[in-house]
């Protein structure tokens, strides 16, 4: 049964310390997106990567957050340092994606972050 | 401004009904438009596409309307149960716009018996 990984599931950390969010793609999908849900914002698109290239990240504050693919089966998503505000559940999806649409999403269950 | 709207937070109807949620957006130009369903605690799961060309799309009790003229869309889930109580979210896939997808807040569905 092919899913979405996302890791840590839940995480508590103090304001100003680093925090690493993993996600594992479906195998042979190539379009990988990041979003943050909270209930005042909904679903906002952080990142997203097309064959491992990033493609728009203009929805992440660039002084702290930074998402990379090191490779096909891994991506990642950091905050340094993490402040209360980025308190919210962090979610990966990915998709098969041909010629110029995404397609369908497959979300992971979500990372929630809690900074203190 | 760019704005996906998706009408009242919640919306409550009597099981057996039909349910109707509202997408609408201002200054985009998707090529396609997605529903998906989600649950307390859980990721999004994809229900139904629609493409730019296509005024309707049907899956079981599922209706997917596209108005590219009006920018909206309608989700109708007919014969509702309590089983269909969840939050449904519209996105809009931006091929124009490097294919991003993005999201509406979400409308929060309950089904009363």
């Amino acid at each position: 049964d092919a899913r979405v990984t996302q890791t840590p599931r839940h995480k508590v950390t103090e304001m100003g310390q680093e925090v690493t969010m993993r996600c594992q793609p479906i195998l042979g999908h190539n379009t990988v997106f990041w979003y943050r849900q909270t209930m005042m914002q909904g679903l906002e698109l952080l990142a997203y990567f097309r064959n491992r290239a990033p493609l728009d990240d203009s929805g992440m504050p660039k002084d702290r957050f930074s998402a990379e693919m090191p490779d096909a089966t891994l991506a990642t998503l950091k905050i340094q340092p993490s402040e209360p505000r980025d308190s919210a559940v962090y979610f990966c999806a990915s998709a098969q994606s041909e010629g110029a649409s995404t397609g369908e999403l497959f979300f992971g269950e979500g990372s929630r972050l809690t900074v203190l | 401004s760019q704005k996906i709207e998706q009408n009242s937070e919640a919306l409550n109807i009597q099981e057996g009904k039909t349910a109707t949620l509202t997408c609408n957006y201002t200054n985009y130009s998707p090529a396609y438009l997605q529903w998906y369903r989600q649950d307390p605690g859980r990721g999004p799961v994809f229900l139904l596409l629609i493409r730019e060309n296509e005024k309707e799309k049907r899956k079981e009790r599922l209706k997917v309307t596209f108005d590219t003229t009006l920018k909206q869309s309608l989700f109708h889930i007919t014969a509702s149960q309590p089983a269909d109580s969840a939050t449904y979210l519209c996105a809009l896939d931006m091929v124009s716009s490097a294919s991003k997808i993005i999201f509406g807040s979400g409308t929060r569905l309950s089904i009363r018996p």
